[in-house]
């Protein structure tokens, strides 16, 4: 069964970098998009952006600017960076894995409470 | 980007409560819709990819329906484990938006 595991810093001051890695164990790596998600506290779902092992990512436009989604292969780790972090990316991020077939979002990782304050 | 409208916002019903919760695209998707159920403190967990496809393992009192514009999710027979916040998401294009969510509590 896959299973993703992510760590990270869990408390950053503004204008610091945002930086999670994700680990995948049990499942293909290659075969998959890989994509990262964020949740403001008591707020909805959004989507940061995700990559393919073989290919470029793809990210929000209103992220574009500060973001990037890495994959190292060797490791069967993808790793997400922030930069410029304010109060509003106080958020629950999450990894999770993409299959080609459907683009749905279907194994999550656990999740990572990052929170911006001075 | 695609905008994906939920409703109801919240909704409250009883156990054996037959339940649909409705999601809205601004532009076609196809059948790229999935949805999600997301229990407090938890990562959100799939239920249906593809507009109507039951991931494995869920209960089959869990439906998806509809056609673009509009798609369901329909709870036939609503258990008390059901209670949580269901989200939709069109995963047609980046970026890949999700609706508001619909919060399901116990009446």
């Amino acid at each position: 069964q896959v299973q993703l595991q992510q760590w990270g810093a869990g408390l950053l001051k503004p204008s610091e970098t945002l930086s999670l890695t994700c680990a995948v164990s049990g499942g293909s790596f290659s075969d998959y998009y890989w994509s990262w998600i964020r949740q403001p506290p008591g707020k909805g779902l959004e989507w940061i952006g995700e990559v393919h092992p073989s290919g470029s990512p793809t990210y929000s436009p209103s992220l574009s600017s500060r973001v990037t989604i890495s994959v190292d292969s060797s490791k069967n780790q993808f790793s997400l960076e922030l930069r410029s972090v304010t109060a509003a990316d106080t958020a629950v991020y999450f990894c999770a894995r993409v299959p080609n077939w459907d683009l749905s979002l279907a194994f999550w990782g656990q999740g990572t409470l990052v929170t911006v304050s001075s | 980007d695609i905008q994906m409208t939920q409703s109801p916002s919240s909704l409250s019903a009883s156990v054996g409560d037959r339940v649909t919760i409705t999601c809205r695209a601004s532009q076609t998707i196809s059948t790229y819709l999935n949805w999600y159920q997301q229990k407090s403190g938890q990562a959100p967990k799939l239920l249906i990819s593809g507009a109507f496809n039951l991931q494995s393992g869920v209960p089959s009192r869990f439906s998806g329906g509809g056609s673009g514009p509009d798609f369901t999710l329909t709870i036939s027979s609503l258990q008390p484990e059901d209670f949580a916040v269901y989200y939709c998401q069109q995963s047609y294009n980046t970026p890949r938006t999700f609706g508001q969510g619909t919060k399901v509590e116990i009446k």
